[in-house]
């Protein structure tokens, strides 16, 4: 099986951009769908991007995913950057044999 | 629109078997675009996919965890369940069950999560 890669914490101030990565261990990071979760303390995990770049309703324009083939990996930013967006961001994938993986989780700080 | 909730065993013993239900309310378990799952997190720590199952009963399960887990559905109850056996220490987590779309892979609707201690 492969592993999801995040950097541990990243950090911005308000109003600027934030892009977390998720790097696969093997096999093509464009070979399955990637979701990514956002998940505030205390609270269950929602989803902010599915299928690489989609936006579910109600998620503001302010979030967007891409898929890198180069490093292998997908990737989230996050623009005009709030306080409300400070929680922990999870990337998600899955095998062939359609076992969910998730990736290492990354910690954003609004400063 | 469409809500989970787990039950609350709570407290388990070491070697024993951790058994949580999740009702669906809102929807219905049999409907064909959806599998139904559970996921674990342990304090401070990261999400771990336990397994699915879809409404006719096929599963799916986690290869690490796959030798001490059962999933079953129950359609006339509109409830799912995860049973773990021989638990130990580090199985100590928050339990969610949640709705995860069938084509695309993705979960879309998330249960509040339940607090689970394994301990003598």
């Amino acid at each position: 099986n492969f592993m999801l890669t995040q950097p541990h914490s990243v950090s911005e101030s308000p109003g600027k951009t934030v892009t977390i990565s998720c790097t696969r261990s093997s096999g093509s990071i464009a070979s399955n769908y990637v979701q990514w979760y956002q998940q505030r303390p205390g609270s269950s995990p929602t989803i902010v991007i599915y299928e690489n770049n989609e936006r579910p309703s109600g998620v503001p324009d302010r979030f967007s995913g891409s898929i890198a083939s180069s490093s292998n990996s997908a990737s989230l930013t996050i623009s005009g950057l709030r306080t409300e967006d400070e929680a922990d961001y999870y990337c998600q994938s899955y095998d062939n044999s359609d076992h969910h993986v998730f990736g290492t989780g990354t910690k954003v700080t609004v400063l | 629109q469409v809500q989970l909730q787990e039950s609350s065993p709570g407290l388990v013993r070491p070697s024993q078997t951790l058994s949580l239900t999740c009702t669906v309310s809102g929807g219905s378990i049999s409907s064909p675009n959806y599998y139904w799952s559970w996921i674990r997190q342990p304090a401070g720590k990261g999400l771990e996919w336990i397994g699915r199952i879809y409404t006719s009963g096929s599963t799916n399960y986690n290869p690490s965890l796959k030798s001490r887990v059962t999933i079953s559905v129950d359609t006339s109850k509109n409830q799912f369940s995860l049973e773990l056996s021989s638990v130990t220490a580090a199985d100590t987590a928050v339990y969610y069950c949640a709705r995860d779309a069938y084509y695309s892979f993705y979960i879309d609707v998330w249960g509040k999560g339940t607090t689970v201690t394994v301990s003598s």
